[in-house]
């Protein structure tokens, strides 16, 4: 079946800081990728996507790129914000587009 | 601007009590999915509906039984609580169209934080 794994977290950033999160994919085919955020004390909500090779999803200063040679989908971001603390997860989507499989999630503590 | 909607938000149950998880979403969609959560870890899929009364189990549905009689509903039901339900609860939903991509991106509800003591 699918999976999905992610960096193990937690990461802690200075302000500023540039943000890295990896996040790597096994899929039959190959499925659209999604990053979602979770705050603290609410539901996950979507960040970007990207449906196939080579694309770039972007949101909010996120960016991530789709690498099918790789079957990455790395998040990254130039310059963070004490407001992106939160938790990130990767997801990719089944072909069928019924079911999403989620990494691990990884905490984001950003410090002023 | 509702959304998906979880009650409780928070609950304690004693081992062998059953409790109903509710969901309820206002955007006519299709799709919807319950995940747990667990402490480090990613979100496990226990059922998904595709629709009104079709649904099929996930990764871990033991211990969970679902209904889906409306659009707008999905309950989930716990029937004897053990520890190991112990987690943060989320339903979701998604819009079924022709397009694949549409189905993944999924709308969450707030959770329901649930302790089996």
């Amino acid at each position: 079946g699918n999976s999905v794994t992610q960096m193990e977290g937690p990461v802690t950033l200075s302000e500023e800081a540039f943000l890295t999160i990896n996040c790597t994919y096994t899929a039959t085919g190959y499925p659209s990728l999604f990053w979602y955020v979770q705050y603290p004390g609410e539901g996950l909500q979507l960040l970007l996507k990207a449906t196939k090779a080579d694309d770039k999803g972007s949101n909010k200063g996120f960016e991530a790129t789709y690498r099918k040679e790789t079957t990455s989908f790395h998040l990254e971001k130039g310059s963070v914000q004490v407001s992106d603390s939160a938790v990130y997860f990767c997801a990719g989507g089944e072909t069928s587009g019924s079911r999403l499989t989620f990494g691990e999630g990884t905490q984001l503590t950003v410090n002023p | 601007n509702a959304g998906v909607t979880q009650t409780p938000k928070f609950r304690i149950l004693k081992i062998g009590q059953s409790m109903t998880l509710q969901c309820t979403q206002d955007m006519n969609h299709n799709y919807m999915y319950w995940y747990r959560q667990d402490p480090g870890m990613g979100l496990k899929l226990i059922y998904y509906s595709v629709g009104a009364g079709i649904t099929d189990k996930g990764e871990v549905p033991n211990g969970y039984n679902v209904s889906r009689s409306t659009t707008e509903d999905f309950p989930l039901r716990l029937e004897l609580a053990a520890p190991s339900q112990t987690s943060v609860y989320f339903c979701a939903s998604s819009y079924s169209t022709g397009q694949i991509l549409a189905k993944n991106i999924q709308y969450f509800g707030a959770g329901t934080r649930l302790s089996v003591l």
